[in-house]
C-alpha cells in the first residue's frame, strides 16, 4: 500500500508556542491530505480537509487560525498548531488520498503525531 | 447526517475461532467502503476496501458488502491474539468531493 509519513512522532511544547507537524506521502502524489485527532479511548475526529494549492476547509467548530493548514505540494501538507494549551494535547493523525481505478480512492494513514502542551 | 455505525464492543473471541465485525451506513450514495485496524497508540491501518456487492478474500479477512441493506462485515478467520485491536468501518464516496465517514470502532480481543 501507499506509505505516509508524518513528523515529529511525538512533541512536547510549553503552553503558549506553536507546534508544525508534517504529513507526507512518500510514493505517491496526494491532491487530498486529512488532518484528524484523537483523544484517548475515543474515535478519529476529522479536523479539516487540506486541498494542494488552496485553501483548507475545517469541520465545524475547528478553529482554523489556531490549527494552520498549508498544502504546498502534491507530497507535503503541514498543521501548525498555533499558541497551544494543555487541552490541545491530543494524537493528531494525518492521511493522504491515493486515487484509485474508476474513481474509487483510498485514505492512508500516516503514524501520527502524539502532541503534549506542558 | 450521513453516519456509519459500528458495535463498541468488546468482541471477544477465543483463538482460532471467527471473528465477525459489522457496520452499517446511512448513505445509499455511499460507493466504497474501508476496514482498518488500530492498535492502541498506534494510527489506523488499512487492511481491506471493497466496493462491489459480495465478498472479497485476503488471506484470513474478508469483507463482505450488501448495498441494498446498507450493511458491510470483516471476517477474521483463525482469529490470533495480534488481532486484538479496535478495527474501524469507513464509508466513502464522491470521486471530485471525496469524502470518508469512520465509525467509533470495535473492540476486539482475542483470547489465548
Amino acid at each position: 500500500g501507499a506509505v505516509v509519513s508524518q513528523h515529529p512522532s511525538w512533541v512536547i511544547c510549553k503552553s503558549g508556542t506553536s507546534v508544525k507537524i508534517e504529513c507526507r506521502s512518500l510514493d505517491f502524489q496526494a491532491t487530498t491530505m486529512f488532518w484528524y485527532r484523537q483523544f484517548p479511548k475515543q474515535s478519529l475526529m476529522l479536523m479539516a480537509t487540506s486541498n494542494e494549492g488552496s485553501k483548507a476547509t475545517y469541520e465545524q467548530g475547528v478553529e482554523k487560525d489556531k490549527f494552520l493548514i498549508n498544502h504546498a505540494s502534491l507530497t507535503l501538507s503541514t498543521l501548525t498548531v498555533t499558541s497551544a494549551h494543555p487541552e490541545d494535547s491530543s494524537f493528531y493523525i494525518c492521511s493522504a488520498r491515493a486515487e484509485g481505478q474508476g474513481g474509487m480512492d483510498t485514505q492512508y494513514f500516516g503514524p501520527g503525531t502524539r502532541l503534549t502542551v506542558l | 447526517q450521513k453516519e456509519v455505525e459500528q458495535n463498541s464492543g468488546p468482541l471477544s473471541v477465543p483463538e482460532g475461532a471467527i471473528a465477525s465485525l459489522n457496520c452499517t451506513y446511512s448513505d445509499r450514495g455511499s460507493q466504497s467502503f474501508f476496514w482498518y485496524r488500530q492498535y492502541s497508540g498506534k494510527s489506523p491501518e488499512l487492511i481491506m476496501f471493497i466496493y462491489s456487492n459480495g465478498d472479497k478474500e485476503d488471506g484470513r479477512f474478508t469483507a463482505q458488502l450488501n448495498k441494498a441493506s446498507q450493511y458491510v462485515s470483516l471476517l477474521i478467520r483463525d482469529s490470533q491474539p495480534s488481532d486484538s485491536a479496535t478495527y474501524l468501518c469507513a464509508a466513502a464516496w464522491g470521486a471530485g468531493g471525496f469524502k470518508t465517514i469512520f465509525g467509533a470502532g470495535t473492540r476486539l480481543f482475542v483470547k489465548a
